[in-house]
């Protein structure tokens, strides 16, 4: 069966440093891998999505980034943090068929002081 | 634009059943999606609806009329672990279909 690692659980950060959130994907090969942002009282936001290696699609600008050196590997950065941009920052993974639902993993919740 | 609606809150006693709509407008559309998500933690998929009708899954059930741009999730035979917040969300995109877009989620509260 497919299981989804994201970490860290939670990150406590100061404005103006770097983020670096990781994500694997076990049990499933070339899934499509997806990064998700929840603000407090608010729904989820995509802000990427890759269909493969080093195929990275940015729906919102912003001053993250999104890379996928390997096939189940996919990782959410920044240079430097904002306080906007704390949230639960959420990794999805799904097949690449019909109708395939996303799975997501635990969640990194963020506090930028 | 895009737009998905659901009510924001909902009480329900445990053993009753509840009926969360949900409206949207969106620019396509491939499919429904129902996520429960419980405080502090992630969503998990409970159901999809792709075509006009009614999908069961046990005790939740999910309805979509595509010509009417709306949805619900009926949840029955609640029990107390049934508190959470129920998502719903489109996948409006023709390239992807996890590019969803979520409406706010309905917190549902159940009382003894």
């Amino acid at each position: 069966s497919q299981t989804i690692h994201q970490w860290p659980a939670t990150l406590v950060q100061p404005v103006g440093s770097p983020l670096s959130l990781e994500c694997t994907v076990e049990g499933t090969s070339n899934p499509n891998l997806y990064w998700y942002r929840q603000a407090a009282g608010r729904g989820l936001q995509l802000l990427f999505y890759s269909v493969g290696i080093g195929q990275i699609s940015s729906e919102v600008p912003q001053n993250l980034s999104a890379s996928r050196p390997q096939d189940r590997q996919f990782i959410l950065s920044s240079k430097k943090l904002l306080l906007s941009d704390s949230g639960f920052y959420l990794c999805a993974w799904s097949l690449t068929g019909w109708a395939s639902p996303l799975h997501f993993g635990n969640g990194t919740r963020l506090t930028v002081t | 634009g895009q737009n998905i609606d659901q009510p924001t809150e909902m009480t329900a006693t445990e053993g009753a059943i509840v009926q969360i709509n949900c409206t949207y407008q969106t620019s396509g559309f491939n499919g429904l999606f129902w996520y429960q998500q419980h405080a502090g933690e992630a969503p998990t998929f409970l159901s999809y609806n792709v075509l006009d009708g009614l999908e069961e899954k046990g005790r939740f059930s999910s309805f979509l009329s595509r010509s009417k741009g709306y949805s619900y999730l009926l949840l029955k035979e609640l029990q107390m672990k049934d508190s959470a917040s129920y998502l719903c969300a489109v996948s409006p995109s023709t390239d992807s279909w996890g590019k969803l877009q979520f409406g706010a989620g309905t917190q549902v509260v159940v009382t003894p």
